[in-house]
């Protein structure tokens, strides 16, 4: 399988921890984003690479939200001090520049109790 | 990006063709016009897009109107694994996608 892919799929965690996701974006493709989905609405930007550099961060990612993308492959997104209203589905999605379509990866639903 | 404007919901029956409805009355010119559809527990899947002209792929058709306010993606014969939510999205220059609540549809056997 080629496509993007993200890990893991589901977390549960406790209100206060850290919580750490990776997404491995298609191979040929530089440009990586993050978007946060909530139940009924649809993804909401978050940030986004071109190879390692963070080129855009959206208002939404707070000082909690850290993004990387070290050797400019893969992806980790880290919350840390996780709160309630974390709880989404943090999805990834990759291109090539000046190419439209955008690759998703199914996603990680993070709960937060 | 310019705001776009998608019915709730729509109902279809299988085998029959399906056209849903954009208005972004406020896009630019230099603005695409891109769909999206996010199947139930998946990731947004990429569907299809354009400028000006109307736009045929595997999956769907585009229909622009020449005012560039409106457009409609077309179905041609809906199957049940179209049941989705479909997202309209005015674009400019490849970053990130603004979605809004899209237009779930719904297939009847």
């Amino acid at each position: 399988d080629t496509g993007v892919s993200q890990d893991p799929r589901h977390k549960i965690t406790k209100r206060g921890q850290n919580v750490t996701f990776r997404c491995d974006p298609i191979s040929e493709h530089n440009r990586l984003y993050w978007y946060r989905q909530t139940l009924g609405q649809g993804p909401e930007f978050l940030t986004y690479f071109q190879n390692e550099a963070q080129l855009e961060k959206s208002r939404l990612l707070s000082d909690r939200f850290s993004a990387e993308r070290p050797k400019g492959s893969f992806s980790t997104l880290e919350i840390q001090r996780t709160e309630q209203g974390d709880s989404a589905m943090y999805l990834c999605a990759s291109s090539f520049p000046g190419f439209y379509e955008q690759y998703f990866g199914p996603g990680t639903r993070l709960t937060v109790t | 990006d310019a705001k776009t404007t998608q019915p709730n919901s729509m109902e279809s029956n299988e085998e029959e063709p399906v056209h849903l409805p954009c208005n972004h009355s406020t896009i630019s010119g230099t603005d695409y016009i891109h769909w999206y559809r996010q199947l139930p527990s998946q990731g947004p899947e990429y569907v299809i897009h354009g400028l000006t002209s109307n736009v045929n792929n595997r999956m769907a058709s585009l229909a622009i109107a020449e005012d560039r306010k409106s457009s409609t993606l077309i179905l041609h014969r809906a199957t049940l694994r179209d049941a989705a939510v479909y997202y309209c999205i005015s674009h400019n220059a490849g970053n990130m996608l603004t979605f809004g609540g899209g237009t779930r549809l719904m297939v009847k056997p």
